[in-house]
């Protein structure tokens, strides 16, 4: 059964500040999703993992795969008050017919501080 | 990008009553994924619904209570019968981009089970 764990699962940061999500999972998988949601919201994409050594960067985030240690980090720069949120990764079910499901990780609740 | 819309946005219902949610997507998708998310936790799927085939379920989850339509499509059907409080969540669909590794999520319906 694939396990998600992420930590922190809640992070109070400073403005201007630099904090890194962890985000490991249990079983191989050839996809990584990392989803934003604001309270009473939706979940919005930013972004998606595919490879080994694969790094994505948009705007103050930064996400970064390893499969090989089965660990994804979302890093964030000089944080601003924006970015408070809650955070999910999620990791996808290799192949064939389940195709698209996503084993999602708990959850880190960010909490940008001025 | 898909395009995703549920039906209804919130509703209050009484314990042993049924809801019907309804999600309807802008393109053609093979698979629809409906997920919960319970107050305060992660996402969990529910089942992932084929259109012209029987839903699949996951392990937890049971057609009795967790009936799924896919009559086409650009279209689906989650049902929560006969409710309890602990049905209390937001239930969100989900689907592929076409083409592509995105998973993209419907807005939500919150439900609240008095």
């Amino acid at each position: 059964e694939l396990k998600v764990e992420q930590n922190p699962l809640f992070l109070s940061m400073q403005e201007g500040k630099n904090y890194t999500i962890y985000c490991n999972y249990s079983t191989t998988s050839d996809r990584l999703y990392w989803y934003r949601q604001d309270p009473g919201k939706s979940l919005e994409s930013l972004f998606v993992l595919l490879s080994n050594g694969a790094v994505k960067q948009e705007g103050r985030l930064m996400a970064s795969l390893d499969t090989k240690a089965r660990l994804s980090t979302l890093h964030i720069t000089a944080a601003v008050h924006d970015l408070s949120a809650t955070y999910f990764c999620a990791v996808g079910t290799a192949g064939g017919t389940s195709y698209g499901k996503l084993t999602f990780g708990q959850g880190t609740i960010l909490t940008v501080h001025p | 990008s898909a395009v995703i819309s549920q039906k209804p946005s919130r509703d209050i219902c009484q314990r042993g009553t049924s809801l019907t949610i309804q999600c309807q997507v802008d393109s053609q998708v093979t698979m629809m994924f409906w997920y919960r998310q319970q107050p305060g936790q992660s996402l969990t799927l529910i089942a992932t619904a084929n259109q012209g085939s029987e839903a699949t379920y996951e392990s937890g989850f049971v057609i009795d209570k967790f009936p799924i339509s896919r009559p086409n499509l650009t279209f689906s059907t989650l049902t929560v019968s006969n409710m309890s409080p602990e049905d209390s969540s937001i239930y969100l669909c989900s689907v592929g981009g076409s083409g592509s590794v995105e998973q993209y999520f419907g807005p939500g319906t919150r439900l609240t089970v008095t």
